[in-house]
């Protein structure tokens, strides 16, 4: 198993461009969430799936878009990058009693 | 609102001692389960410990044991036999409503050979 992958590892963007950080799980997991890191901050929830064609709203959503077609992938959206948004970036799926897997996280700078 | 509060932002210990890392969370719901990840430099988030809040009996995982004080919001961490291996950012979490997740800000530890 390969367990939650996350790509791209590092990107750089121009304030106004958009781009989707893919995210994908091998475990069957219906759980899927998406997760900024922050200095000082520690991890704030985005969004969030609890199945295929099922998302909702985290702690801190603006700005950002998912959707999920299949069990496996959970891709997030940023449709105009703001420097707001530059931040390291986790994809994380669990298993129904709780235990969450992390992917390897994005960081992502936005000039 | 949910909160937590990791009120030491770093924590040194030496190798092979016992260290507590300390946690508060604020819900005011009644069913919840509360975590503790380690993210090592590498930045790979790795769980640690849970709990369930409906148990009353703390949660070991061999090193690795909770102090779970329900009606004063506490969950902390205790390390025992510390190793090199163990020099991490340490997060507290609690999860509510079957996948709101919340966060500390982390304590930061070091192991001293």
């Amino acid at each position: 198993n390969a367990g939650v992958t996350q790509t791209p590892k590092f990107q750089v963007l121009k304030t106004g461009q958009s781009m989707t950080l893919q995210c994908a799980q091998d475990m069957n997991h219906e759980y899927m969430s998406w997760y900024r890191q922050d200095p000082g901050m520690g991890l704030r929830l985005i969004h969030y799936s609890v199945g295929a064609g099922i998302t909702d709203q985290g702690e801190v959503p603006n700005g950002y878009n998912v959707s999920r077609s299949t069990t496996e992938d959970f891709p997030l959206r940023l449709l105009s990058a703001a420097p707001s948004q530059t931040s390291v970036y986790f994809c994380a799926s669990r298993t129904f009693y709780n235990e969450q897997f992390f992917g390897p996280g994005t960081r992502l700078t936005v000039l | 609102a949910q909160t937590v509060t990791q009120s030491q932002p770093e924590m040194s210990v030496q190798e092979a001692e016992t260290v507590t890392l300390s946690c508060t969370y604020d819900t005011s719901e009644n069913n919840y389960y509360l975590f503790w990840y380690k993210q090592p430099p590498s930045r790979q988030m790795i769980l640690v410990i849970r709990q369930e809040a409906y148990k009353q009996q703390n949660a070991t995982e061999n090193r690795f044991s909770v102090n779970f004080q329900k009606a004063a919001k506490s969950f902390s961490l205790k390390i025992s036999d510390s190793q090199l291996g163990d020099t991490a950012m340490y997060f507290c979490a609690f999860m509510i409503g079957g996948n709101q997740f919340y966060f500390g800000t982390g304590t930061s530890l070091t192991v001293i050979p």
